[in-house]
């Protein structure tokens, strides 16, 4: 089974604090996704990545940078916090869009970030 | 832009009970494909059911159906026989087939399913 694997399930952070979270994959998947999930907004893209060091904006990047230095880890950075990034960030990755099995996208847990 | 509508918030079915919940979508494409994922509470989302849309017969995956209406864009998941593992987020979610946007799922906001003993 896909495993897509976020290493911190809850945090608090402070307003102005440098966030990282950081998503892991086992799957060897060129795609990995961030999304952020707030009540009655449903998900929303945030960035997208289709290869190592590659990175495309989604619908709501503002605030938000990633990293993907290795093909299973891509990581989500807020540089610096704030109250309305308070949100369940999701993290997901999908094979190439070949075949069926490109179209199955699998998520990881979900972290909850609260910003004070 | 294309976008995915589900207007039920929340829904409700005793158990053992049939549900349908409801989802609409806006493009302009005639290739994607259609999705319904599944959050349980504190759990990985997980994809419940896929329709191509080139294919006219609704997709099943046991206990759950849709009703697809490419000419009405409405993608409906019917859940049959339902069971207390069932109570989840819905979430509806639409994807082309081709281009640049190829690699963007957009979901729509979701359904909570309660499911009643």
């Amino acid at each position: 089974d896909v495993k897509v694997t976020q290493s911190s399930r809850y945090l608090v952070k402070r307003t102005g604090e440098k966030v990282f979270l950081e998503c892991v994959q086992d799957m060897d998947h060129e795609n990995m996704f961030w999304y952020r999930q707030d009540p009655g907004l449903g998900l929303r893209l945030i960035y997208f990545s289709y290869d190592v060091k590659m990175k495309e904006k989604g619908d709501i990047p503002e605030g938000y940078s990633v990293s993907r230095e290795k093909k299973e880890r891509f990581s989500l950075i807020l540089e610096s916090a704030s109250t309305n990034q308070t949100s369940m960030y999701l993290c997901a990755s999908r094979p190439p869009l070949t075949g069926k099995a490109g179209n199955t996208i699998y998520f990881g847990e979900g972290s909850w970030l609260t910003v004070v | 832009a294309q976008t995915v509508t589900q207007s039920q918030p929340e829904m409700s079915v005793q158990e053992a009970e049939t549900v349908t919940l409801s989802c609409t979508y806006d493009t302009s494409e005639s290739d994607y494909y259609l999705f319904w994922y599944k959050q349980p509470p504190s759990r990985q989302m997980i994809l419940v059911i896929r329709q191509e849309a080139y294919k006219q017969q609704n997709a099943t995956e046991n206990r759950f159906s849709v009703n697809f209406q490419k000419a009405a864009k409405s993608f409906s998941l019917k859940i049959s026989d339902s069971q207390l593992g069932d109570a989840a987020m819905y979430f509806c979610a639409y994807r082309p087939s081709y281009g640049g946007a190829t690699n963007k799922l957009i979901f729509g906001t979701g359904t909570l399913l309660a499911v009643q003993p």
